[in-house]
Protein backbone atom coordinates (compact mmCIF):
# COMPACT_ATOMS: atom_id res chain seq x y z
CA UNK A 1 0.00 0.00 0.00
CA UNK A 2 0.89 3.86 -0.51
CA UNK A 3 1.26 5.51 2.55
CA UNK A 4 0.48 8.86 2.58
CA UNK A 5 1.81 11.47 5.40
CA UNK A 6 1.06 15.37 5.81
CA UNK A 7 2.17 18.18 7.97
CA UNK A 8 1.78 19.73 9.81
CA UNK A 9 -1.24 18.29 11.81
CA UNK A 10 -2.48 21.52 12.62
CA UNK A 11 -2.04 24.86 11.69
CA UNK A 12 -3.32 28.65 12.19
CA UNK A 13 -2.88 31.20 9.75
CA UNK A 14 -3.77 34.67 9.84
CA UNK A 15 -6.82 35.92 7.49
CA UNK A 16 -5.37 36.81 4.36
CA UNK A 17 -2.20 34.82 5.29
CA UNK A 18 -0.77 32.27 3.19
CA UNK A 19 -1.34 28.68 4.25
CA UNK A 20 0.91 25.58 3.49
CA UNK A 21 0.42 21.34 4.06
CA UNK A 22 2.66 19.41 2.43
CA UNK A 23 1.79 15.68 1.40
CA UNK A 24 3.91 13.20 0.95
CA UNK A 25 3.66 9.17 -0.47
CA UNK A 26 6.00 6.33 0.53
CA UNK A 27 6.04 5.62 -3.49
CA UNK A 28 6.31 8.08 -6.48
CA UNK A 29 2.41 8.55 -7.65
CA UNK A 30 3.79 10.18 -10.83
CA UNK A 31 2.63 7.53 -13.80
CA UNK A 32 5.49 7.50 -16.60
CA UNK A 33 3.33 7.14 -19.47
CA UNK A 34 1.66 10.22 -18.95
CA UNK A 35 3.64 12.43 -16.59
CA UNK A 36 0.52 12.58 -14.70
CA UNK A 37 0.82 12.38 -10.55
CA UNK A 38 -2.33 10.66 -9.06
CA UNK A 39 -2.57 13.05 -6.38
CA UNK A 40 -5.98 14.68 -5.39
CA UNK A 41 -7.00 17.76 -2.04
CA UNK A 42 -9.87 17.18 -0.55
CA UNK A 43 -11.03 20.02 1.18
CA UNK A 44 -13.74 18.74 4.59
CA UNK A 45 -15.82 20.56 6.95
CA UNK A 46 -17.70 19.60 9.96
CA UNK A 47 -20.81 17.21 8.96
CA UNK A 48 -20.17 17.55 5.39
CA UNK A 49 -18.45 15.31 2.96
CA UNK A 50 -14.73 15.97 1.36
CA UNK A 51 -15.45 17.86 -1.53
CA UNK A 52 -12.36 17.91 -4.33
CA UNK A 53 -10.05 21.07 -4.91
CA UNK A 54 -7.22 19.43 -6.56
CA UNK A 55 -6.39 16.43 -8.72
CA UNK A 56 -3.39 15.38 -10.69
CA UNK A 57 -1.78 17.74 -8.32
CA UNK A 58 -2.14 20.87 -9.59
CA UNK A 59 -5.52 21.03 -11.91
CA UNK A 60 -8.14 22.95 -9.63
CA UNK A 61 -11.58 21.64 -10.03
CA UNK A 62 -14.20 23.69 -11.46
CA UNK A 63 -16.15 26.45 -8.84
CA UNK A 64 -12.76 26.34 -7.06
CA UNK A 65 -11.75 29.17 -5.77
CA UNK A 66 -7.84 30.49 -7.75
CA UNK A 67 -6.37 30.76 -4.00
CA UNK A 68 -5.76 26.92 -3.99
CA UNK A 69 -3.17 25.95 -5.56
CA UNK A 70 -1.41 22.47 -5.91
CA UNK A 71 2.51 21.58 -6.70
CA UNK A 72 4.77 18.88 -6.42
CA UNK A 73 5.26 15.72 -8.11
CA UNK A 74 6.61 12.21 -7.39
CA UNK A 75 6.30 12.02 -3.71
CA UNK A 76 6.18 15.60 -2.35
CA UNK A 77 2.89 17.50 -2.87
CA UNK A 78 1.99 20.51 -1.35
CA UNK A 79 -1.19 22.84 -1.16
CA UNK A 80 -1.85 26.23 -0.98
CA UNK A 81 -4.13 28.43 0.32
CA UNK A 82 -2.73 32.07 -1.10
CA UNK A 83 -5.18 34.02 1.28
CA UNK A 84 -6.61 32.25 3.73
CA UNK A 85 -10.32 33.40 4.26
CA UNK A 86 -13.09 32.41 7.50
CA UNK A 87 -14.53 29.74 4.88
CA UNK A 88 -11.61 27.78 4.41
CA UNK A 89 -11.44 26.50 7.78
CA UNK A 90 -11.74 22.91 7.50
CA UNK A 91 -9.52 19.47 7.47
CA UNK A 92 -7.55 18.77 4.00
CA UNK A 93 -6.60 15.57 3.19
CA UNK A 94 -4.41 14.24 0.38
CA UNK A 95 -5.50 11.34 -1.65
CA UNK A 96 -3.41 8.87 -4.09
CA UNK A 97 -5.30 7.56 -7.12
CA UNK A 98 -2.02 5.94 -8.44
CA UNK A 99 -3.10 2.17 -7.29
CA UNK A 100 -5.33 0.34 -4.71
CA UNK A 101 -5.95 0.12 -2.43
CA UNK A 102 -6.45 4.09 -2.55
CA UNK A 103 -5.04 5.86 0.50
CA UNK A 104 -5.60 9.27 2.09
CA UNK A 105 -3.62 11.05 4.47
CA UNK A 106 -4.20 11.47 8.08
CA UNK A 107 -5.57 15.18 7.13
CA UNK A 108 -4.20 19.17 8.26
CA UNK A 109 -6.89 20.87 10.47
CA UNK A 110 -6.52 24.43 9.28
CA UNK A 111 -8.06 27.42 11.97
CA UNK A 112 -7.89 31.11 12.09
CA UNK A 113 -5.11 32.62 13.86
CA UNK B 1 -24.97 17.39 -11.93
CA UNK B 2 -24.87 14.25 -10.06
CA UNK B 3 -26.38 13.56 -6.87
CA UNK B 4 -25.72 10.87 -4.58
CA UNK B 5 -27.65 9.62 -1.68
CA UNK B 6 -26.80 7.07 1.08
CA UNK B 7 -29.53 4.55 2.84
CA UNK B 8 -29.28 1.97 5.04
CA UNK B 9 -29.71 1.25 9.22
CA UNK B 10 -28.10 3.29 11.44
CA UNK B 11 -27.50 0.66 13.97
CA UNK B 12 -26.00 -2.31 13.48
CA UNK B 13 -25.14 -5.55 16.17
CA UNK B 14 -21.92 -7.01 15.76
CA UNK B 15 -21.22 -9.81 13.67
CA UNK B 16 -24.28 -8.78 11.90
CA UNK B 17 -24.18 -7.64 8.54
CA UNK B 18 -23.98 -3.99 7.26
CA UNK B 19 -25.62 -3.37 4.09
CA UNK B 20 -26.47 0.36 2.82
CA UNK B 21 -28.04 1.65 -1.02
CA UNK B 22 -26.65 4.42 -2.72
CA UNK B 23 -28.74 5.98 -5.23
CA UNK B 24 -27.82 7.94 -7.86
CA UNK B 25 -29.76 10.91 -9.28
CA UNK B 26 -28.93 13.53 -12.05
CA UNK B 27 -26.91 11.36 -14.55
CA UNK B 28 -27.02 7.21 -15.31
CA UNK B 29 -24.94 4.60 -13.45
CA UNK B 30 -23.91 2.98 -16.52
CA UNK B 31 -20.75 4.99 -16.79
CA UNK B 32 -18.12 5.97 -14.53
CA UNK B 33 -16.63 4.07 -11.58
CA UNK B 34 -18.63 4.09 -8.27
CA UNK B 35 -17.03 3.98 -5.17
CA UNK B 36 -17.89 3.46 -1.13
CA UNK B 37 -15.24 5.56 1.38
CA UNK B 38 -15.57 5.58 5.28
CA UNK B 39 -14.46 7.38 7.89
CA UNK B 40 -14.82 6.55 11.64
CA UNK B 41 -15.57 9.46 14.40
CA UNK B 42 -12.65 12.05 14.48
CA UNK B 43 -10.59 10.26 12.36
CA UNK B 44 -9.24 9.91 8.69
CA UNK B 45 -10.99 8.09 5.24
CA UNK B 46 -10.92 5.15 4.29
CA UNK B 47 -11.22 3.69 0.76
CA UNK B 48 -13.70 0.52 0.83
CA UNK B 49 -14.23 -0.38 -2.76
CA UNK B 50 -15.28 0.40 -6.31
CA UNK B 51 -17.77 -0.78 -8.61
CA UNK B 52 -18.24 -0.21 -12.57
CA UNK B 53 -21.45 -0.68 -14.17
CA UNK B 54 -20.73 -3.56 -16.06
CA UNK B 55 -19.94 -5.42 -12.48
CA UNK B 56 -16.42 -5.19 -12.24
CA UNK B 57 -14.98 -4.18 -8.37
CA UNK B 58 -12.13 -3.43 -6.82
CA UNK B 59 -11.97 -4.19 -3.20
CA UNK B 60 -9.42 -2.87 -0.40
CA UNK B 61 -7.10 -5.87 0.80
CA UNK B 62 -7.82 -4.82 4.26
CA UNK B 63 -11.59 -5.30 4.00
CA UNK B 64 -11.85 -7.55 0.91
CA UNK B 65 -12.72 -10.81 2.98
CA UNK B 66 -15.96 -9.21 3.95
CA UNK B 67 -17.08 -6.67 1.47
CA UNK B 68 -19.73 -7.40 -1.32
CA UNK B 69 -20.10 -4.17 -3.83
CA UNK B 70 -22.72 -4.76 -5.80
CA UNK B 71 -24.44 -2.39 -8.99
CA UNK B 72 -28.57 -2.22 -10.16
CA UNK B 73 -28.51 -0.45 -13.57
CA UNK B 74 -32.43 -0.93 -13.73
CA UNK B 75 -32.42 0.99 -10.12
CA UNK B 76 -29.06 3.37 -10.82
CA UNK B 77 -28.14 2.32 -7.50
CA UNK B 78 -25.62 0.58 -5.90
CA UNK B 79 -24.97 -1.20 -2.96
CA UNK B 80 -22.51 -1.92 0.08
CA UNK B 81 -22.47 -5.40 2.26
CA UNK B 82 -19.89 -5.37 4.58
CA UNK B 83 -20.32 -8.89 6.94
CA UNK B 84 -18.95 -10.05 10.61
CA UNK B 85 -18.84 -6.30 11.49
CA UNK B 86 -17.38 -5.48 14.98
CA UNK B 87 -17.31 -1.82 16.65
CA UNK B 88 -13.99 -0.75 14.73
CA UNK B 89 -16.66 -0.69 11.55
CA UNK B 90 -18.68 2.17 13.41
CA UNK B 91 -18.15 5.20 10.71
CA UNK B 92 -20.03 7.41 8.19
CA UNK B 93 -20.10 5.33 5.43
CA UNK B 94 -19.68 7.88 2.11
CA UNK B 95 -20.77 6.51 -1.41
CA UNK B 96 -18.93 8.69 -4.27
CA UNK B 97 -18.39 8.88 -7.91
CA UNK B 98 -15.31 9.19 -10.09
CA UNK B 99 -16.94 10.95 -12.72
CA UNK B 100 -13.81 11.98 -14.54
CA UNK B 101 -12.87 8.28 -15.53
CA UNK B 102 -10.26 7.54 -13.41
CA UNK B 103 -10.95 5.19 -10.71
CA UNK B 104 -10.04 6.11 -8.04
CA UNK B 105 -10.58 10.30 -8.03
CA UNK B 106 -13.84 10.86 -6.71
CA UNK B 107 -15.18 14.31 -7.53
CA UNK B 108 -19.04 13.23 -6.32
CA UNK B 109 -19.91 12.23 -3.11
CA UNK B 110 -23.17 11.57 -0.74
CA UNK B 111 -23.63 13.32 2.37
CA UNK B 112 -22.83 10.33 4.38
CA UNK B 113 -24.52 7.98 6.49
CA UNK B 114 -23.31 7.29 10.22
CA UNK B 115 -23.24 3.23 10.72
CA UNK B 116 -22.67 2.88 14.07
CA UNK B 117 -22.42 -1.36 15.57
CA UNK B 118 -23.62 -2.00 18.78
CA UNK B 119 -25.84 -4.39 20.82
Amino acid sequence: DIVMTQSPDSLAVSLGERATINCKSSQSVLYSSNNKNYLAWFQQKPGQPPKLLIYWASTRESGVPDRFSGSGSGTDFTLTISSLQTEDVAVYYCQQYYSTPFTFGPGTKVDIK
Amino acid sequence: QLQLQESGPGLVKPSETLSLTCTVSGGSISNYYWGWIRQPPGKGLEWIGNIYYTGSTYYNPSLKSRVTISVDTSKNQFSLKLSSVTAADTAVYYCACAAKSDLGLFDYWGQGTLVTVSS
